[in-house]
Formats: C-alpha cells, structure tokens, sequence
C-alpha cells in the first residue's frame, strides 16, 4: 500500500542545531507540503514543492529549508533550531492538482531546548 | 482574506448521543473545496471528505453526514451516535485561493469533541 513516513518520529534538540526532518511518499504524488501544529494557530503551511527542483514559502518559512531531488522525498531542514520551532510537524502529500485532497504523515514532534 | 472558523473549542457528549460540529468559512473564490480531517489521540490526520463549492448535496457516510450550505458559508459535520473511537479533534479546512494555486489548506482551530461511555 502507499504510504507517506516521516522520521523521526519525535526528535529533542538543542538551541542552534541544524535539525532535518524526513517525509518520505510512496504514492508518487507531485506535490508536498510541511506544516506545523502548534495549539491555538492549528496547522501552518512552511513550505511546498510542485515537483522535483521546485520548492515554494508557505506562511510561516522562516529558519526553515527544504529541497525536492527526487519525487519521493521532501526533508524539511531546521538551520539553526530555536525554541519558537518546537512544534509537531507533517509532511502532507497532493496529486497534481492544486485542489486534490492533502494527505498526511504520522507527523514528527520536534523539541528545542 | 480567506479564513475558516470552527467557534466550538470543545464538545463532550455521552455515547450514542448525535453530536454537530459547525464550520464557517471566508473566501472570495467562487470556486473552491472544503475538507474535514479528523486526528484521533495517536496524533495523525486522517481525511475525511472534500467537498467542491458547485455540489451542495449533503452527504452522508455511515454515522457520518455534513452539510453544505453556500448561503451561510458553512460546512458543518453531523456524527450520529457517537462512540469512544469518535474522540478526536476535528478540523475544518479550505483550499487556498484559486487565483494564487498554491494548493495551500487553510485550516480551522480545530474542535475537540470527547465521547464519554
């Protein structure tokens, strides 16, 4: 069956680590997405890929990084781990339109000490 | 600006009670979808439907049923006799602007509905 992963699945950190965050979709979707969970703001878009080579900002982009090589896989990477980043984040993945429902990972829960 | 609304915080109910979660989304497209995601305690999303803003028939999934109502911009979701496994926090969400394409989901705060036995 298709699935997307994420690992890890929780990770701690220290303040000014670089932090990456895996997604991994086996359904060979074109679009990505990561967003984070934080209570009271539900989930915010950080960034988006279209297709490989391509990546977008979402909303909420900076001290994040992310790089699409191959359709499978969107790392998602932290430069310099702050507190404020201390959040669940999903990877979602889309077929090729832009309407198409949104699938998601487990999710990794992230903590910045 | 687009925006979706979800005013119930949370909602407790006994087992086997119907239970109703509203939505109240903003947007300026004409076209657009709206969805609902439900995350169970174990923390993932799980879809549950998506809807286009053209087809305003209610639809009905087992003890699930959401209504569509264009002339109130709502999209509210129906569980009839709730279970324990029904506990969960629900979201409401829209797809982002037509005119940008981003596929971006605006999503509500969430509801969390507990279903006591």
């Amino acid at each position: 069956d298709a699935e997307i992963t994420q690992s890890p699945r929780h990770k701690i950190t220290e303040t000014g680590r670089q932090v990456t965050l895996a997604c991994h979709q086996t359904w060979n979707h074109n679009n990505m997405f990561w967003y984070r969970q934080d209570l009271g703001h539900g989930l915010r878009l950080i960034h988006y890929s279209y297709g490989v080579h391509d990546t977008n900002k979402g909303e909420v982009s900076d001290g994040y990084s992310v790089s699409r090589s191959n359709t499978e896989d969107l790392p998602l990477t932290l430069e310099s781990a702050a507190s404020s980043q201390t959040s669940v984040y999903f990877c979602a993945t889309q077929n090729s339109l832009r309407t198409d429902t949104q699938y998601f990972g487990p999710g990794t829960r992230l903590t910045v000490l | 600006a687009q925006k979706v609304t979800q005013a119930q915080t949370e909602i407790s109910v006994v087992e086997k009670e119907d239970v109703t979660l509203d939505c109240v989304y903003e947007t300026r497209d004409t076209t657009y979808y709206l969805f609902w995601y439900k995350q169970p305690p174990s923390g993932e999303l799980v879809f549950l439907i998506r809807r286009n803003s053209f087809d305003e028939q209610n639809e009905i999934s087992g003890r699930y049923s959401w209504n569509f109502q264009k002339s109130t911009s709502s999209f509210n979701f129906t569980i009839t006799a709730s279970q324990v496994v029904d506990s969960a926090v629900y979201f409401c969400a829209l797809s982002g602007p037509i005119s940008s394409n981003t596929g971006k989901l605006i999503f509500g705060q969430g509801t969390t509905l507990q279903v006591k036995p």
